[in-house]
């Protein structure tokens, strides 16, 4: 079955940076479109990125554009997400995603367990 | 940007049926999918493109979308139900996903 497992979270000061990753078998690493949707705590749900299924084609949330960078190694089977310049703001769980389908308006079927990151010196 | 606009919360009695709205500009023209979350737990797929329900999802819960406003209907309400309820649609606009803030839903 699918499974999606992030990780890489951990405790970071205010302008270092991070990057998570995110393990994926199950299906066919190649073909899905992958999302990063984080929940600072005590909060909604908050999409991050998304990227398509080859990696050409990427797009970033307003609050994390120029900061974060989401990519996959398919080589790998690994999703990523860079993230620089990281402020208290961003401490939240990242969770990674799988859609249904390889377009960008398919909902996400298959979501990892989170990786907590706190951003606090 | 695309704004979806969820009530924070919605209580029912059990047996009985809960509707928690998601509004949107022109939402109708959207596919709008709904996710449930329960504490501790990621968020899980309950219906997608409007009205659909992935397996395993109870016919107990629907979906429905025109206008101005997305409604997911869960009848039969049980103590399960209890969880954050949160709707997504992809804006076209921006090339950017938006969540709605959330609905809290407390089987009283």
């Amino acid at each position: 079955q699918v499974q999606l497992v992030e990780s890489g979270g951990g405790v970071v000061q205010p302008g270092r940076s991070l990057r998570l990753s995110c393990a994926a078998s199950g299906f066919t690493f190649s073909s899905d479109v992958l999302h990063w949707v984080r929940q600072a705590p005590g909060k909604g749900l908050e999409w991050v990125a998304i990227i398509s299924y080859d990696g050409s084609n990427t797009y970033h949330a307003d609050s994390v554009k120029g900061r974060f960078t989401i990519s996959r190694d398919i080589s790998k089977n690994t999703l990523y997400l860079q993230m620089n310049s990281l402020r208290a703001e961003d401490t939240a769980v990242y969770y990674c995603a799988r859609a249904l389908e390889g377009i960008a308006v398919a909902p996400l079927d298959s979501w990892g367990q989170g990786t907590l990151v706190t951003v606090s010196s | 940007s695309y704004v979806l606009t969820q009530p924070p919360s919605v209580s029912v009695a059990p047996g009985k049926t809960a509707r928690i709205t998601c509004g949107g500009n022109d939402i109708g023209s959207k596919g709008v999918h709904w996710y449930q979350q329960k504490p501790g737990q990621a968020p899980v797929l309950v219906i997608y493109y409007d009205g659909d329900r992935p397996s395993g999802i109870p016919e107990r819960l629907s979906g429905s979308n025109s206008g101005n406003t997305a409604t997911l209907t869960i009848s039969r309400v049980e103590a399960g139900d209890e969880a954050d309820y949160y709707c997504q649609v992809w804006d076209s606009s921006s090339d950017h996903w938006v969540f709605g803030g959330g609905t809290k839903l407390t089987v009283l």
